[in-house]
């Protein structure tokens, strides 16, 4: 059972585009939702993240925009550059303790110059 | 701080063969999390521990892989027998208990199983 659905697999967006990343979730227990970047042969690392409480947060070009009512979350790149390319995984904290996280499938993104 | 050290980073065996992996977390992280990174199944947690005891294994595949926290500043994840199928990518996470909700990666082991 896939609790954290996420889309596309792979996007590829030319450099100043806008690049947008879905994720669905199905428990409405998760009350924290993080997107990770990973570059080739990197771990994961936390790049922005968002509680239920608000619609939207903004860090720099990243954005996550949160539909509580409908159980989606995105991530948006504005002005997408080169250096953006890796692997996005979007998350949900909350299902099986508190400690853990649930991970998306995660989408490739490159950015084309 | 270094942040998480995992070793080796490749490992290539052959199947059969007895596999260990090993994390050292940053110090003063309290949670330490096991992961398997495949492009099948993605990010899946394998097990995790909270000062040093397990708290979930619900995610170890089977009676073939075990984790071991001996203490605060080592953990070892083992495979054996290895299988063709147990080849992925495994990582070590640790985390604060409070303050924040971040978890931080290491690199990452590369197991190849042949």
């Amino acid at each position: 059972q896939q609790q954290v659905k996420q889309s596309p697999q792979s996007l590829i967006v030319q450099k100043g585009g806008i690049s947008i990343i879905n994720c669905a979730y199905e428990n409405t227990a998760f009350d924290y939702f993080p997107w990770y970047q990973q570059f080739p042969g990197k771990g994961p690392a936390l790049l922005i993240a968002i509680r239920p409480d608000v619609s939207e947060k903004k860090e720099g070009r990243f954005t996550i925009s949160f539909n509580k009512s409908a159980k989606q979350f995105s991530l948006h790149i504005m002005d997408s550059q080169p250096g953006d390319s890796a692997t996005y995984f979007c998350a949900a904290r909350g299902d099986s303790g508190y400690s853990t996280l649930t991970f998306g499938k995660g989408t490739m993104l490159l950015v084309s110059p | 701080d270094a942040g998480v050290i995992q070793s080796p980073r490749h490992e290539v065996t052959e199947m059969g063969q007895e596999v260990t992996l090993r994390c050292k977390p940053i110090s003063g992280h309290d949670y330490l999390f096991w992961y398997r990174q495949t492009m099948m199944r993605g990010l899946e947690l394998l097990i995790y521990f909270n000062n040093n005891v397990p708290i979930d294994d619900s995610g170890m595949p089977e009676d073939r892989f075990s984790a071991k926290m001996p203490n605060a500043s080592f953990s070892t994840l083992k495979i054996q027998p290895s299988e063709p199928r147990d080849s992925a990518v495994y990582f070590c996470a640790t985390r604060l208990a409070v303050g924040t909700d971040t978890q931080y990666f290491g690199p990452g082991t590369r197991l190849t199983v042949l």
